[in-house]
């Protein structure tokens, strides 16, 4: 069936450093990527997301790439801070369905 | 804060009860999504519904059932409530199923089994 793998599951990084998460996602039809931040205690919050049609997305400290022939798309945090640190989820989903597939979550922490 | 509100916040309830989750989706959302998150695990899909009519069903338990209502407010129904249904429950909501509806989660009903 369709899925998202995501990597890595965990990721310590030091303050200031970059961060990078990947995801592969392997339903073709796919074309809206979002990413979530999901605090303790707290919700999945969307942070950035990309469509199908563009290749990279800025906003300020974070960025995403995707690349559709491979079915690969990234999340950059640069310049880390420390609450920075939570759970991030990638996601694809196809325009027209219902369909929203996550991946298993990365745990990020930045230490100062 | 994302606009959607579950109640109750904590429930902690016996094996073999029922519960229901409620929630209230966005202003303008016609979408409500549920998921399960058991201890540090992923974001489980169970059910989603679309201006009152279900849509999609992912891993929902025969014990569960939802339902969204004219008002567009959605409830989860856990029965026959077992340890292993201790998780967190999410819902979302966007605005339709066009390209780019983000989900947009509330803060979840953390549910406790004992």
């Amino acid at each position: 069936g369709e899925n998202v793998e995501q990597h890595p599951s965990t990721l310590s990084v030091q303050e200031g450093d970059s961060a990078v998460i990947k995801c592969t996602y392997s339903d073709s039809a796919s074309n809206y990527f979002p990413w979530y931040k999901q605090e303790l205690g707290k919700g999945p919050q969307l942070i950035i997301d990309i469509r199908s049609n563009v290749g990279e997305k800025k906003d300020q400290r974070i960025a995403v790439t995707l690349n559709k022939t491979a079915k690969h798309f990234s999340l950059h945090i640069t310049e880390t801070q420390p609450e920075d640190s939570a759970v991030y989820f990638c996601a694809a989903s196809t325009s027209g369905t219902y369909k929203y597939i996550f991946g298993t979550g990365t745990r990020l922490k930045v230490l100062a | 804060d994302s606009g959607v509100t579950q109640t109750p916040k904590h429930l902690i309830t016996a094996t073999g009860q029922r519960v229901t989750l409620r929630c209230s989706p966005r202003s303008g959302d016609l979408s409500v999504y549920w998921y399960q998150q058991s201890l540090d695990q992923g974001l489980q899909f169970l059910i989603q519904y679309y201006n009152g009519e279900e849509r999609a069903k992912g891993n929902i338990l025969e014990r569960f059932s939802a339902q969204q209502f004219p008002d567009l407010h959605s409830e989860l129904n856990l029965s026959s409530l077992e340890l292993g249904d201790s998780a967190l429950y999410f819902c979302a909501s966007s605005v339709g199923v066009g390209m780019g509806s983000p989900l947009h989660f509330g803060n979840g009903t953390r549910l406790t089994v004992t």
